[in-house]
């Protein structure tokens, strides 16, 4: 079955250090998401990209947080610098591309789990 | 603006025993609906979804979700609870038309043997 690969699963990192977290959609999923899920909470969504574009990136705090996808493939987001408040799971989902069968249906990967210092 | 509401932080029920999750949402509009469920530390797997038709929609591992327009509800039902279900279940809403899908905040299940 196919699946949303992310890497690293696990990342402690000291506040004002940069991290990086990777993503790989489904093959074929056109859109793809990154949400943020503080513990206890649901997740919040950071940026949602259709192929390369930006369709929503409102909640992304845009002084510390960038989010790309080059190629409309994999993406990355990075948060420079980290700050306590952003420990965090950090999800990636993907779904087919609006307009599809499927679309609004999120496939999500297992996450990211950030710990900031 | 979208918005889902989940009324309750944590449920316990015991094994066998019958469970209702509540959930509602605010849309101008008919939104598509869903639930997803959670495992510790794992992300987010989809239970089942409504996006039109028959109000009552199933969903994978036994659980059922009512659409209740007139309540703007969408609850979560299963008959009997197995201890695998022990889990965190979100409810989320999504404008038609792809834009961004919206997560309540969750409520953590406990099963009691």
């Amino acid at each position: 079955e196919a699946e949303v690969a992310q890497s690293p699963r696990y990342k402690i990192t000291e506040k004002s250090q940069a991290v990086a977290f990777w993503c790989d959609p489904i093959s074929g999923h056109a859109t793809l998401y990154w949400y943020r899920q503080i513990l206890g909470q649901g997740p919040e969504l950071l940026v949602q990209f259709q192929d390369e574009s930006v369709v929503d990136d409102s909640q992304l705090p845009k002084d510390r947080f960038s989010a790309e996808r080059l190629k409309g493939v994999d993406s990355t987001l990075k948060i420079q610098p980290a700050e306590l408040g952003d420990s965090a799971m950090y999800l990636c989902a993907s779904s087919p591309r609006d307009g599809t069968s499927g679309a609004n249906v999120l496939t999500f990967g297992a996450g990211s789990r950030l710990t900031v210092l | 603006a979208q918005s889902v509401t989940q009324p309750d932080i944590h449920i316990t029920v015991s094994e066998g025993a019958s469970l209702e999750l509540r959930c509602n949402y605010s849309y101008g509009a008919t939104p598509y609906l869903f639930w997803y469920v959670q495992s510790p530390g794992q992300g987010l797997q989809l239970l089942l979804k409504y996006f039109s038709g028959d109000t009552l929609v199933q969903g994978i591992k036994g659980f059922e979700a009512e659409f209740k327009r007139s309540q703007s509800s969408f609850n979560l039902r299963k008959p009997s609870v197995h201890w695998s279900d022990a889990a965190e279940y979100f409810c989320a809403v999504a404008a038609t038309g792809g834009f961004k899908t919206i997560f309540g905040a969750g409520t953590r299940l406990f099963v009691k043997a």
